[in-house]
């Protein structure tokens, strides 16, 4: 079975532009969540959606978006790029059942992203 | 705030020696979680243990988990240089993870 996938892997940016990133979870996975990864404020989540619906929002401005599609692939969409956007984006899947019970994720290997 | 923060921040030991970090969370928990990152990687789940468990074994990692002090505690018996990674908690509320530990073990 193939892992979370996410791409691009690396990406460079200015300030002002926008970004999108993408997630193609484990296949029979419907959940994926979005972590924002910076040396100073560590893992911090960003949003879960399960069945193309937002269940959980972390505390993050506007600017950060996301969305999911009938087939569970994500992407997530930044908007007016800043310079402290610049970090790794991780993305998570699970099987997570409508009883909505957290076990265990499966993390793809991020897309990192620079913000000049 | 961060749900999970893990104690200590770094840890430098040798090959062979047992490594413990802590972890600490905030409200009511179903389970907790541990995940390994290796640098600039994703991270990788590790153990999970539930709320009516108070010490679960996988290999050479050891959890504990004392809900009455909100607290979870990893072991890694006899490390390896393998075994230098950031080491992460994450409780099932949104899964909101702490800022690690940074785990380094010298051959």
């Amino acid at each position: 079975k193939a892992g979370v996938t996410q791409t691009p892997r690396y990406l460079i940016k200015t300030r002002g532009q926008q970004v999108t990133l993408s997630c193609s979870p484990i296949s029979g996975h419907r959940s994926v969540s979005w972590y924002q990864q910076t040396p100073g404020q560590g893992l911090q989540f960003l949003f879960e959606y399960f069945s193309e619906t937002q269940r959980n929002k972390g505390n993050f401005p506007g600017r950060f978006s996301g969305r999911q599609f009938s087939n569970s692939r994500s992407e997530m969409n930044v908007s007016t790029l800043e310079l402290g956007d610049s970090a790794l984006y991780l993305c998570a899947s699970t099987p997570r059942g409508v009883t909505g019970r957290t076990g265990e994720l499966f993390f793809g290997e991020g897309s990192r992203l620079t913000v000049l | 705030s961060q749900q999970g923060e893990e104690d200590p921040q770094a840890l430098s030991i040798q090959e062979g020696e047992n490594a413990t970090m802590n972890c600490s969370y905030k409200t009511s928990i179903n389970n907790l979680q541990w995940y390994r990152q290796n640098s600039g990687r994703g991270l990788v789940h590790l153990i999970l243990i539930r709320s009516n468990e108070r010490e679960k074994h996988s290999g050479r990692l050891r959890v504990t988990l004392d809900t009455s002090k909100k607290s979870s505690s990893l072991l890694i018996t006899a490390s390896r240089a393998a075994d230098t990674a950031s080491y992460f908690c994450a409780t099932d509320d949104k899964l909101i993870f702490g800022t690690g530990t940074r785990l380094q073990v010298f051959p």
